[in-house]
């Protein structure tokens, strides 16, 4: 098993539809991310879940609603979507707040690549 | 406006020789500076660290660099090889020394090919 696993690796969803991108994590990490890579840009901070618990979001569209069930597992739930929000979807987790580990040592998944039409 | 800066989109370097990669930040509470490795299709892996007290920190063939005055770090890869061929991204974080984990700052990559 890979550490950090995304589904689906594509997805092409019209501006109506709902859908989900689904993160799990099998390091026993205690925190998971979502980043946003647009083409040309840095990735993107979108929301950090730390110990099950929204820590941050960061001025991402309510057209975005991310849920962590537990601290395995991360989910992106997508409404209603702009072309302009086609990207990859990274999903990150890390052992946050550990003193074992070297701070800001994420670890991604592959990313799931996402087309609005 | 971008806090981590790497203005090379493109480096192209011979096998055996050296590549220097360069990235910039404006931000002076940043304490921990990483690079990251992508391939294509792959999520980005990270390859080595440096805190603001050191101004050098080495792993084998990579060698990361700091000048905290210039805003400025770089990564050394001696000797370079075709497999090092990826997407770089230099990336910042505040708040390590007050115990807690920033949130990382991603420049937006450089992409390095090796040519045997």
């Amino acid at each position: 098993e890979t550490g950090v696993t995304q589904t689906p690796r594509h997805l092409v969803m019209g501006m109506t539809n709902k859908k989900s991108l689904k993160c799990e994590q099998h390091l026993g990490h205690n925190a998971m991310y979502w980043y946003k890579q647009s083409a040309k840009k840095p990735l993107e901070l979108m929301f950090v879940y730390s110990l099950e618990e929204r820590v941050e979001n960061n001025s991402v569209p309510s057209r975005f609603s991310p849920e962590c069930p537990n601290s395995s597992h991360l989910f992106l739930h997508l409404h209603t979507l702009q072309p302009e929000d086609s990207a990859l979807y990274l999903c990150a987790s890390s052992p946050r707040g550990s003193p074992e580990a070297p701070p800001g040592e994420l670890f991604f998944g592959e990313g799931s690549r996402l087309t609005v039409l | 406006d971008q806090q981590v800066k790497q203005n090379s989109p493109s480096l192209s370097v011979q096998e055996g020789r050296i590549s220097i990669l360069n990235c910039d930040y404006t931000n002076s509470m940043f304490d921990y500076f990483l690079w990251y490795k992508k391939y294509p299709a792959e999520g980005p892996t990270f390859l080595i660290s440096i805190s603001s007290i050191k101004d050098k920190n080495e792993d084998g063939r990579f060698t990361v660099f700091l000048n905290k005055s210039a805003k400025h770090l770089s990564l050394h890869i001696v000797p370079s090889q075709p497999g090092d061929s990826a997407v770089y991204f230099c990336a910042a974080s505040a708040q390590y020394y007050g115990g807690s984990q920033g949130n990382l700052i991603f420049g937006k990559g450089t992409k390095l090919s090796v040519k045997p």
